[in-house]
Formats: structure tokens, sequence, C-alpha cells
């Protein structure tokens, strides 16, 4: 079946640092993939639709200029936290559509960074 | 209610015991995955069953898909100690690619 990895699974950054984690589709392309945040009681939030090739829509209430997205290929999209704050501390998740025949797709979930600020 | 809402919440069962989690939606969809996650770490893809399927198996795991009742269950027979997760149900909606996460059965086999 389809896989979507990340890269890295954990990291620690000191404050005020960047940190880039990384989405791939390995065996398909994706043209489209997400960006979820993970909160302690387990819900997800969605942060952003990746789009290769253009801008990332962002949802609201999430600032675009701190968590940086870039969608450079067809099976890669990164999530840059910027000026990263202890606040931020959280586990990010991606998610990545694979189009199937007569345009139906199937998205799945990467495993995840949890991303610890210090 | 969320959509994709597990149910229970939390379950407690012996090893060798067969453990059932449903989940229930609001919206058509497209498929609907099972996740497990243990405390920490990250997801780990179990099953996909689309919207035309009504079960489908893989080892100790069987999925079943009712879209008239918009719910499904995930069985886990013969549990193990290394069952223990949380559980989640992911329903992706036919209006869009848009996923709606739940959260999650907490499942605690005790040995």
């Amino acid at each position: 079946g389809a896989v979507v990895s990340q890269h890295p699974s954990r990291v620690i950054c000191k404050s005020g640092t960047s940190v880039k984690i990384e989405c791939r589709s390995l065996d398909f392309q994706a043209t489209t993939m997400f960006w979820y945040r993970q909160f302690p009681k387990k819900s997800l939030m969605l942060m952003a639709t990746s789009n290769e090739g253009s801008k990332a829509t962002y949802e609201q209430g999430v600032e675009k200029d701190k968590f940086l997205i870039n969608h450079a290929s067809l099976t890669l999209s990164t999530l840059t936290v910027t000026s990263a704050h202890p606040e931020d501390s959280s586990f990010y998740i991606c998610s990545a559509i694979r189009w199937g025949l007569s345009s139906y797709n199937e998205q799945f979930f990467g495993p995840g960074t949890r991303l610890t600020v210090l | 209610s969320q959509q994709g809402e597990e149910d229970p919440q939390a379950l407690s069962i012996q090893e060798g015991e067969n453990a059932t989690m449903n989940c229930s939606y609001k919206t058509s969809i497209n498929n609907l995955q099972w996740y497990r996650q243990n405390s920490g770490r990250g997801l780990v893809h179990l099953i996909l069953i689309r919207s035309n399927e009504r079960e489908k198996h893989s080892g100790r795991l069987r999925v079943t898909l009712d879209t008239s009742k918009k719910s499904s269950s995930l069985l886990i027979t013969a549990s193990r100690a290394a069952d223990t997760a949380s559980y989640f149900c992911i329903t992706q909606e036919t209006s869009g690619s848009r996923l709606t996460f739940g959260e999650g059965t907490q499942l605690t086999v005790n040995p």
C-alpha cells in the first residue's frame, strides 16, 4: 500500500531556532499534502494544505510566517517551524493524497514528528 | 458531535480476549481508515476500507463498514499486551479531500 514517511521522527531544538520537517510520499506522487498538529488530548488540527508548485493554504489562526511550507516536488513537502518557542512543542503529522482511477483519491498519514522546543 | 467519533473512549480487556471498537460518522465518505498510535509514538496505518466494501481482514484485525448506518467497527482478535495503544478512525469525505480524525479509543490489554 501507499506509504508516507516523515523525517525526523523526533527533534529537540533550542528556543529561537528553526526546524525543518520533511514529508515524503514513497511510492506515489502527491500533488496535495496536508500538515496537521496533534494536541495532548490527541485530536488533530489541520494547519495547512500544501500544493505542489504553488503556495500553501493556511487554516485560520495558523501563522504563515512561522510555519513555512514548501511543496517543491511531487513527493516532498517540508514544514519549517521558524523561531521555535516551547509552545510549538507538539506532534506534527503530514498526510498525502494518492489519486487513483476515475479521480478517486485516498489520503494517508505519515507517522508524525515529535518536536520539543527547550 | 464530531465526525469520526470512536466508541468507547477507553477499553480494558485481558490478553486473549477480543476487542471491538466502533466509529460513527455523519457525512458520505470515500473511505475510512483505522490507525493505531502508541503513547508518544507515531501513527501506524492498519486498514483502509472503501465505501463500496463491507469487510476487510488483516491478520488479527477485522474491519466492517456499514454505510447505511454510517459506522465502522474494528475487531482485534486474541488480543496481546502489545496491542495496547490508541486506535483512531479517520474518514475521508466524498465532498473533498479533508480527513476527519477523532480522539480515538484507548485500548489497554492486561497481561
